[in-house]
């Protein structure tokens, strides 16, 4: 069974650093490329960031370019996103989500997702 | 960045009744079009991959169809685990941009 299990949300102060995890399992996590997706408290859904499934090419929305890193450790199977600089605007639940090898990208599994709230 | 726009923002409906919302891109996209059901606390989950694709285990009620700028997600008949939001998603190119959602009560 594909499961994605994100960790690593947490109260933080504005200015401040968080680390988040997805640790995959139930797939081949190397053969898949992956998104991190974040949606603000009663709003809608916003791609944050992508990762191939080599590691060598990566994109971010420009909301979070220069803070965010994005990153994977294929032998642990597992995704990151560095959030550093973080602004109130950054509070959010964050998925990590499956890209399948298709014509068209999609994200085809989801995590259930980890809330990260910036407030003094 | 490309733009989507959806219609309608919030749809009232009752089971058994045929649904469709549109899905408006600010340029041509081609077929790269998907889109996702949300229901409350929940991730995310895919319905429609390519415009016109279904996802595994989707059931047949849900169709998509469209391409270039137009697309729409037609649901035959409602079902009462059909209320829900429903978004769509662009992958023609980076950042790959969501509708602001459409919610079926």
């Amino acid at each position: 069974e594909v499961q994605l299990v994100e960790s690593g949300g947490g109260l933080v102060q504005p200015g401040g650093s968080l680390r988040l995890s997805c640790v995959a399992s139930g797939f081949t996590f190397s053969y898949y490329e992956m998104n991190w997706v974040r949606q603000a408290p009663g709003k809608g859904l916003e791609w944050v960031s992508y990762i191939n499934d080599g590691g060598n090419s990566i994109y971010y929305a420009d909301s979070v370019k220069g803070r965010f890193t994005i990153s994977r450790d294929n032998a642990n199977n597992s995704l990151s996103l560095q959030m550093n600089s973080l602004r109130a605007e950054d509070t959010a639940v964050y998925y990590c989500a499956r890209v399948p090898r298709r014509t068209v990208a999609c994200m085809d599994f989801w995590g259930p997702g980890t809330l990260v709230t910036v407030s003094p | 960045d490309i733009r989507l726009t959806q219609s309608p923002s919030s749809l009232s409906a009752s089971v058994g009744d045929r649904v469709t919302i549109t899905c408006r891109a600010s340029q041509h996209i081609t077929n790269y079009l998907n889109w996702y059901q949300q229901k409350p606390g929940k991730a995310p989950t895919l319905l429609i991959y390519a415009a016109t694709s279904f996802q595994t285990g989707v059931p047949s009620r849900f169709s998509g169809s469209g391409s270039g700028t137009y697309f729409t997600l037609t649901i035959s008949s409602l079902q009462p685990e059909d209320f829900a939001v429903y978004y769509c998603q662009q992958s023609y190119i980076t950042p790959y941009t969501f509708g602001q959602g459409t919610k079926l009560e």
